[in-house]
């Protein structure tokens, strides 16, 4: 079964630094990749997706992720942060085991920007 | 354009107690999922369905009944509430295609057992 790891639970970034959260899976066929993002007290939303092409995905609100198969990678970047991208994100992965039906979840990143 | 929600918003109930959480969705989706998210574990999933009368378990089952009588209706029922399933739930729904399976979120249940 797929597994889904964000190193940090809990990521710290001043206003305008450069933001990178982390996302490795376990699965050695390369799944379809996600980042959602969670704001306080609201459901999940998509930020991007990588399925198939070109590795370095593009997103809403300037984020952007590099699928690297040979890392087993799908690490989360924004060049310079900002204090409305406080917020709890999820890395998640389809399961090529079970025909790609199924996504697994990391623990999630909880992101605090400083002023 | 409802798009999917969720009822009720938040609940609190007691152990032992049989409670029901409602999921709707607008898009006609194949696919509907219950998740449910607890600090430390992220969103694990609970049961799936990929069409009507198709019901499927996922990680954490146990406790849980579901039923999907109609497309756009997933109703997650906790037969017997216990402490251990005060979570938030979550509901998610996909179209059915090839290819990548990007999922759609309701707006959550917070769901307390005393």
């Amino acid at each position: 079964a797929q597994s889904v790891t964000q190193l940090g639970s809990h990521v710290s970034v001043s206003e305008g630094a450069l933001v990178l959260l982390r996302c490795n899976y376990s699965s050695s066929v390369p799944p379809y990749l996600f980042w959602y993002v969670q704001y306080p007290n609201q459901g999940l939303q998509l930020l991007l997706k990588y399925t198939t092409g070109a590795t370095l995905v593009k997103g809403i609100n300037g984020f952007e992720a590099e699928f690297k198969k040979s890392e087993t990678s799908f690490h989360l970047t924004k060049p310079s942060a900002h204090m409305s991208d406080a917020a709890e994100y999820f890395c998640a992965v389809s399961d090529p085991d079970f025909g790609n039906e199924k996504l697994t979840f990391g623990t999630g990143t909880r992101l605090t920007i400083i002023p | 354009d409802a798009g999917i929600t969720q009822s009720p918003r938040y609940k609190i109930t007691e152990t032992g107690r049989q409670v029901t959480l409602m999921c709707h969705q607008t898009w006609s989706h194949s696919y509907m999922f219950w998740y449910r998210q607890d600090l430390g574990h992220g969103l694990r999933l609970i049961y799936y369905s990929a069409a009507a009368d198709i019901t499927d378990k996922g990680e954490v089952p146990d406790g849980y009944v579901v039923s999907r009588s109609k497309t756009e209706n997933f109703p997650l029922t906790l037969e017997s509430a216990t402490r251990s399933q005060t979570s938030v739930y979550f509901c998610a729904s996909r179209l059915r295609t090839t290819g990548y399976n990007e999922q759609f979120f309701g707006p959550g249940t917070r769901l307390t057992v005393l």
